[in-house]
């Protein structure tokens, strides 16, 4: 059974940095793409990143754009998210999920179980 | 970006009733040169990432009960749970992948009346 496993979450201050990863399991990880969707608490879901299957394309949301980087290690099946700059509005949980097809976007399936960021003085 | 639109916010039906979400694009996702629509449809319990229920609008992911159905073409989708079960409580999403950035509607809320 595929399994996404999210890691890395935690508090942190406005204005500083965290870095995801993404761990992949039991599928082959370099024929898909991988995107990061997030969930403010009681809010609906907003997409955030996505990169190419070998990693050679990758797009943002524009409320993160040049604050996040998304990046990904096939030797490793490890996806990651690099979030700097990050503001009180960032808090929420992150997902990533698969693509279902190597070049974005399609439907995502399956989803990690999500890792919760929260931005807060 | 596609504006994706759900209705109602939420919604309550008696057991073994039909459960009707609409879901709205402000632009055709219907792509032309192979006549698919670029909607999906995802369930989302309580503490639970989202779940794949249906692609290209219509179609069922496997292992999806055959109660949850999906219909619409271009703008105007529509998720219909048949015979709804106790276990279908949850929030329900459409999304659209016709165009970079993929966009979700807001959800609807389905609860037991």
């Amino acid at each position: 059974q595929v399994q996404l496993v999210e890691s890395g979450g935690g508090v942190v201050q406005p204005g500083r940095s965290l870095r995801l990863s993404c761990a992949a399991s039991r599928f082959t990880f370099t024929s898909f793409a991988m995107h990061w969707v997030r969930q403010a608490p009681g809010k609906g879901l907003e997409w955030v990143a996505v990169i190419s299957y070998d990693g050679s394309k990758k797009n943002y949301a524009d409320s993160v754009k040049g604050r996040f980087t998304i990046s990904r290690d096939n030797s490793k099946n490890t996806l990651f998210l690099q979030m700097n700059s990050l503001r009180t509005e960032d808090t929420a949980i992150y997902y990533c999920a698969r693509d279902s097809q190597g070049i974005p976007p399609n439907w995502f399936d399956p989803w990690g179980q999500g890792t919760l960021v929260t931005v807060s003085s | 970006d596609i504006v994706m639109t759900q209705s109602p916010d939420s919604l309550a039906v008696s057991l073994g009733e039909r459960a009707t979400i609409n879901c709205k694009s402000s632009q055709s996702v219907l792509y032309s040169s192979n006549n698919k629509n670029y909607l999906a449809w995802y369930q989302q319990k309580p503490g639970q990432p989202p779940k794949l229920l249906i692609y290209w609008a219509s179609t069922r992911e496997s292992g999806v009960p055959d109660r949850f159905s999906g219909s619409g073409s271009g703008t105007d989708f529509t998720l219909t749970i048949s015979n709804l079960q106790a276990e279908d409580v949850a929030l329900y999403y459409c999304q659209q992948y016709y165009s970079t950035p993929p966009t979700f509607g807001h959800g609807t809320k389905v609860e037991i009346k």
